[in-house]
């Protein structure tokens, strides 16, 4: 079956490290997202993209890239981690087609020190 | 920025109640979705409407677009605690080839047995 993994589900870094989050999709989906789920706030678009090499700023994308090198993963890497990214972080991934209806991981909970 | 708000943020239920969510946005969405999510785990899409009027069951779930395509609710009969969660709606926009979805907060159900 198609399905949608993060890794890692959970982890703690200090405030100032380089961390990378994984996002690897088998649904063969030409978009993924990156979002942020925050008490208050709902779930906040971080990154998104179209396709390989297509990438894209969302709402909350300062401290943040993403790359993609192919259709499969959309990592996510924080630059240099600050307590304000203290997160539960989703990504998910849709076909392109209209309507936009997007498959969800499981999610990585990030805390930063 | 479409935005979307969801009413109830919280609701506390006796089983067998019945319940209505509401989703309002002054923006036209091209479709909205309504998502549920559990505690650890990615959000999991429940049904789509497109079409302004449009009315979808799931078992004891109804799903309703506004007419105008800016609003929708979300009512379900004779509530189990299996209903308890996250209740989302997402909107989205397809314009100029975007397929991006706006997330409103959330309501949190709690079904009580």
């Amino acid at each position: 079956d198609a399905e949608i993994t993060q890794s890692p589900r959970h982890k703690i870094t200090e405030t100032g490290r380089q961390v990378t989050l994984a996002c690897h999709q088998t649904w063969n989906h030409n978009n993924m997202f990156w979002y942020r789920q925050d008490l208050g706030h709902g779930l906040r678009l971080i990154h998104y993209s179209y396709g390989v090499q297509d990438t894209n700023k969302g709402e909350v994308s300062d401290g943040y890239s993403v790359s993609r090198s192919n259709t499969e993963d959309l990592p996510l890497t924080l630059e240099s981690a600050a307590s304000s990214q203290t997160s539960v972080y989703f990504c998910a991934s849709a076909s392109g087609a209209e309507p936009t209806e997007a498959f969800f991981g499981q999610g990585t909970r990030l805390t930063v020190v | 920025t479409q935005l979307l708000e969801q009413s109830p943020q919280f609701l506390s239920i006796q089983e067998g109640e019945n319940l209505t969510v509401y989703c309002n946005s002054s923006s036209v969405f091209s479709s909205l979705q309504w998502y549920r999510q559990e505690p650890g785990e990615g959000p999991v899409l429940l049904v789509t409407v497109v079409t302004g009027g449009e009315v979808k069951k799931l078992k004891r779930l109804t799903f309703q677009f506004g007419d105008a395509r800016k609003d929708s609710s979300l009512h379900i009969t004779a509530a189990q605690p299996g209903d308890t969660g996250l209740y989302l709606c997402a909107g989205s926009y397809s314009g100029a080839g975007s397929y991006q979805l706006t997330f409103g907060k959330g309501t949190k159900l709690s079904v009580i047995p």
